[in-house]
């Protein structure tokens, strides 16, 4: 079974911050690894994935994150936070290797900028 | 171009009445699939199809619930006998390919309130 775990339902940082979100997996093959972004009354939009080819994965809007597998994280990072990017993100995981295509979600973090 | 389209955006319904979700995938996206978000939750798999054929059923709670898929375009998710507990946000996604490595894009879901 896979799983993951998104550590801080609710995360705060100033405007100009870094933006660090965690996200830890459980998988027992290599996963594939996702972030979606939830924007209030929209739908859930990729950020960025991991399918198994470069670790540090750059996405939208400045966003980028690195599979470790020693540490079973692949944790969302941002060097600077903009008010736009406050919103709910989600991590989620899926294991190819059983021919599985549904992702599991972690329980999301809302973030919140402080002006 | 368009993208998922999920009807109706909101459904009040009483508890014991059937209720259909539809979902008008991207054109010519192989795949789709049906999630379940609760408040406070990260989204739920379902169930998914790889055109008309229904690939994996196993997150569906029980049998009240059903999906279809009958021409490999439109999906429609219909709950018989509505519970309170089945209040949720059903979201749908759609993706180009069979393989995960194709992105999934979500709809706006459709809220459900049974009362």
């Amino acid at each position: 079974a896979q799983s993951v775990t998104q550590l801080g339902s609710h995360v705060s940082v100033s405007e100009g911050a870094l933006v660090l979100l965690r996200c830890n997996y459980s998988s027992s093959v290599p996963p594939y690894l996702f972030w979606y972004v939830q924007y209030p009354n929209q739908g859930l939009q990729l950020l960025l994935k991991y399918t198994s080819a470069a670790t540090l994965v750059k996405g939208i809007n400045g966003f980028e994150a690195e599979f470790k597998k020693s540490e079973t994280s692949f944790h969302l990072t941002k060097p600077s936070a903009h008010m736009s990017d406050a919103a709910e993100y989600f991590c989620a995981v899926s294991n190819p290797n059983f021919g599985n295509e549904k992702l599991t979600f972690g329980t999301g973090t809302r973030l919140t900028i402080i002006p | 171009g368009a993208g998922v389209s999920q009807s109706p955006r909101y459904k009040v319904t009483k508890r014991g009445q059937d209720v259909a979700l539809r979902c008008d995938p991207i054109s010519g996206h192989v795949s789709l699939y049906w999630y379940r978000q609760a408040l406070g939750q990260g989204p739920e798999f379902l169930t998914y199809f790889n055109y008309e054929a229904q690939q994996d059923k196993s997150g569906l709670p029980n049998d009240r619930f059903s999906a279809e898929r009958p021409e490999g375009s439109i999906s429609t998710l219909t709950i018989q006998r509505t519970e309170q507990r089945d209040s949720a946000m059903y979201r749908c996604a759609s993706s180009p390919r069979e393989t995960l490595q194709e992105t999934q894009y979500f709809g706006p879901g459709t809220r459900l309130l049974v009362l």
